[in-house]
């Protein structure tokens, strides 16, 4: 199946700074990809959704200014969480689309990042 | 407004086979997809129904009827590893996935 990585897969950082989650689709084009945040024992909670090209469109309630969005190929979208405070530590996982003529247009999961602000 | 519903918790027996339902009213419909996730882990693509009727895949088959906004996802002979949540999500008329909050199974010996 289709393969979505995401780097890092944790990080440890102080309150203020940025940190840069990087999601790429390794064996296939994804023109669009998608953003979670995921709070333990909760569902997924779609942030934003990012498409190659354009700027990308956030869900009501996140903050595009803190969470920046860049799609700037079809195999690689990045997530900057700006000035990082303790209540953004979450896991954070990525999806692309799989638009290569099959029917079922699946999302495919990175592996998720772990960001812990103190 | 839109809403998918499954069981917060399921429990069920090693070698026995366990049924996971979903409920959905949407704003459109593109298909109904289902979800593995094992605790701290990414969600991993199980199966995907666009039309009626039951798709079956090894060990899971899931099922779809559009007119009653249902499905259910069938796991049999299940192991120890089936352990997991197991999530429910709609594509909208959007393209939008819109997630149910999961399910829980806890597979006991």
């Amino acid at each position: 199946g289709a393969v979505v990585s995401q780097h890092p897969s944790w990080v440890i950082c102080k309150s203020g700074t940025s940190v840069k989650i990087e999601c790429r689709s390794l064996d296939f084009q994804a023109t669009t990809m998608f953003w979670y945040r995921q709070f333990p024992k909760q569902s997924l909670m779609l942030m934003a959704t990012s498409n190659e090209g354009s700027k990308a469109t956030y869900e009501q309630g996140v903050e595009k200014d803190k969470f920046l969005i860049n799609h700037a190929s079809l195999t690689l979208s990045t997530l900057t969480v700006t000035s990082a405070h303790p209540e953004d530590s979450s896991f954070y996982i990525c999806s692309a689309r799989d638009m290569g003529g099959g029917a079922t247009d699946t999302q495919y999961f990175g592996p998720g990042t772990r960001l812990t602000v103190l | 407004g839109q809403n998918i519903d499954q069981p917060t918790e399921m429990t069920a027996t090693e070698g026995a086979i366990v049924q996971i339902n979903c409920t959905y009213q949407t704003s459109g419909f593109n298909g109904l997809f289902w979800y593995q996730q094992h605790a701290g882990e990414a969600p991993t693509f199980l199966s995907y129904n666009v039309l009626d009727g039951l798709e079956e895949k090894g060990r899971f088959s899931s099922f779809l009827s559009r007119s009653k906004g249902y499905s259910y996802l069938l796991l049999k002979e299940l192991q120890m590893k089936d352990s997991a949540s197991y999530l429910c999500a709609v594509m909208d008329s959007n393209y939008q996935l819109i997630w149910g909050a999961g399910t829980k199974l806890i597979i006991k010996p």
